[in-house]
């Protein structure tokens, strides 16, 4: 079964709006981590992002921030004042279990485009 | 500047042929995965090290081999009983605390002819 689901098609937004792009999981462990990392055309994965299973507030960085809502198993990404540098792809990844087992399973991406 | 170091960046192989990703890191981070990523697909993990001299099957093992001799360097051999090898890799790192994440290098992408 899919660990994480982004089912979003390919999205085109307009600079400096706000986007937030749909991520689902599904896991019976109490203890896990959801990430998101974007991945421009030249290929490389690019950390954005980080919440943990405990955390009692939604994770914030710079622009970006995690609407994690525990009992929907949602972790949405926000993408506030878009920029052309934000057109990508997005990727949705999980962890289970403790932090010593970093393995990720990672969703199917979504793909942004911000137009000027 | 530390970093994940992938090489080469594109690569073509006849098909029958053992090919060699190198993936080398001078983060000191003691996890260390290779990833396989097929066009529109997310990311798959092949296998995956958490320290030296030991790793382990990812969920796409089959057709591939690798070896953690020394903490920063984990290279993936794509053998020829990979079925289909055409993919970009990406090879990744992690500490084993904090937040977990992986850092990533820039890829090889390996085309078979």
């Amino acid at each position: 079964a899919q660990k994480i689901t982004q089912t979003q098609p390919g999205m085109f937004v307009q600079e400096k709006e706000a986007v937030t792009l749909d991520c689902t999981y599904d896991t019976s462990d109490p203890s896990y981590g959801l990430f998101w990392y974007k991945q421009p055309s030249s290929g490389e994965m690019i950390f954005l992002i980080y919440q943990g299973s405990y955390d009692q507030q939604n994770a914030t960085e710079g622009r970006y921030s995690l609407n994690f809502q525990k009992a929907r198993k949602s972790a949405n990404l926000v993408i506030s004042a878009s920029q052309l540098g934000d057109s990508a792809m997005y990727f949705c990844a999980m962890r289970e279990g403790s932090r010593g087992n970093n393995r990720l399973a990672f969703g199917k991406g979504n793909q942004v485009v911000v137009i000027p | 500047d530390g970093g994940i170091t992938q090489s080469p960046k594109y690569l073509f192989r006849k098909e029958g042929q053992n090919v060699t990703l190198s993936c080398e890191q001078n983060l000191n981070h003691d996890a260390m995965y290779w990833y396989r990523q097929d066009p529109g697909q997310g990311l798959r993990l092949i296998y995956y090290s958490q320290i030296v001299n030991d790793f382990q099957k990812g969920d796409i093992a089959e057709g591939y081999s690798v070896s953690r001799e020394k903490k920063e360097s984990f290279p993936l051999t794509v053998t020829s009983a990979q079925k289909n090898p055409t993919a970009f890799y990406l090879c990744a790192s992690s500490i084993n605390r904090a937040t977990g994440e992986l850092f990533f290098g820039e890829g090889s992408r390996l085309t078979v002819l």
